[in-house]
């Protein structure tokens, strides 16, 4: 148990739709990184925010947002969705945000859009 | 473009063998982190090396990082069924910025 929690752990919705997922870093951690998992691409880093500040921004498409709350807990929103996003969607903590820190990953949210 | 190019990309082996898997990229890192996934379940960090030349040790695994620090190489002794997972490297660079992660190596290790 890395510490890190995720809800939900699996969701179903149609295109078209949106949904929230949410992440609770672990006790302490500042840093909220956001990640998806898919078969042909791998891990691919989305956003990452540090102390309810916008830090660094990845391959995170536009019809996808997130934000970091007071309680350092972050949602990632997804909206519009295609089939193309289902995937396996993880948010990691750190304590700060550098490179070389440790990130404790979460068990995940399966999206599957159909 | 895929940044840490990771091979093999499957490798299944006997118990008791041992074997090499590499990560490779043509870009500097300040850091690089290997992990294991098990199916269902978030990548869990092994080793972080930061270090042109360093090599790191955890007990049967022997993880390097290249002097360049483009690439690295985990070395795994004597596998054990336990060793079977997904294993990521995973390049972090100076600043603020997530991971860039290779694809992985399923391995597999035969009772």
């Amino acid at each position: 148990d890395s510490g890190v929690t995720q809800t939900p752990k699996h969701l179903i919705t149609a295109t078209g739709q949106r949904v929230t997922l949410r992440c609770s870093p672990r006790s302490g951690d500042l840093s909220v990184y956001w990640y998806q998992q898919s078969l042909d691409q791998g891990l691919q880093f989305l956003i990452q925010y540090y102390n309810g500040e916008e830090r660094a921004k990845g391959n995170i498409l536009e019809r996808f947002s997130a934000q970091q709350f007071p309680d350092l807990h972050s949602e990632l929103n997804l909206s519009s969705l295609e089939l193309g996003d289902s995937a396996l969607y993880f948010c990691a903590s750190s304590v700060v945000a550098e490179p070389t820190d440790t990130q404790y990953f979460g068990p995940g949210t399966r999206l599957t859009v159909l | 473009t895929q940044l840490l190019e990771q091979s093999p990309q499957f490798l299944s082996i006997q118990e008791g063998e041992n074997l090499t898997v590499y990560c490779n990229s043509s870009s500097v890192f300040s850091s690089l982190q290997w992990y294991r996934q098990e199916p269902g379940e978030g990548p869990v960090l092994l080793v972080t090396v930061v270090t042109g030349g360093e090599v790191k040790k955890l007990k049967r695994l022997t993880f390097q990082f290249g002097d360049a620090r483009k690439d690295s190489s985990l070395h795994i002794t004597a596998a054990q069924p336990g060793d079977t997972g997904l294993y990521l490297c995973a390049g972090g660079r100076g600043g603020a910025d997530g991971l860039t992660f290779g694809k992985g190596t399923h391995l597999i290790i035969q009772p």
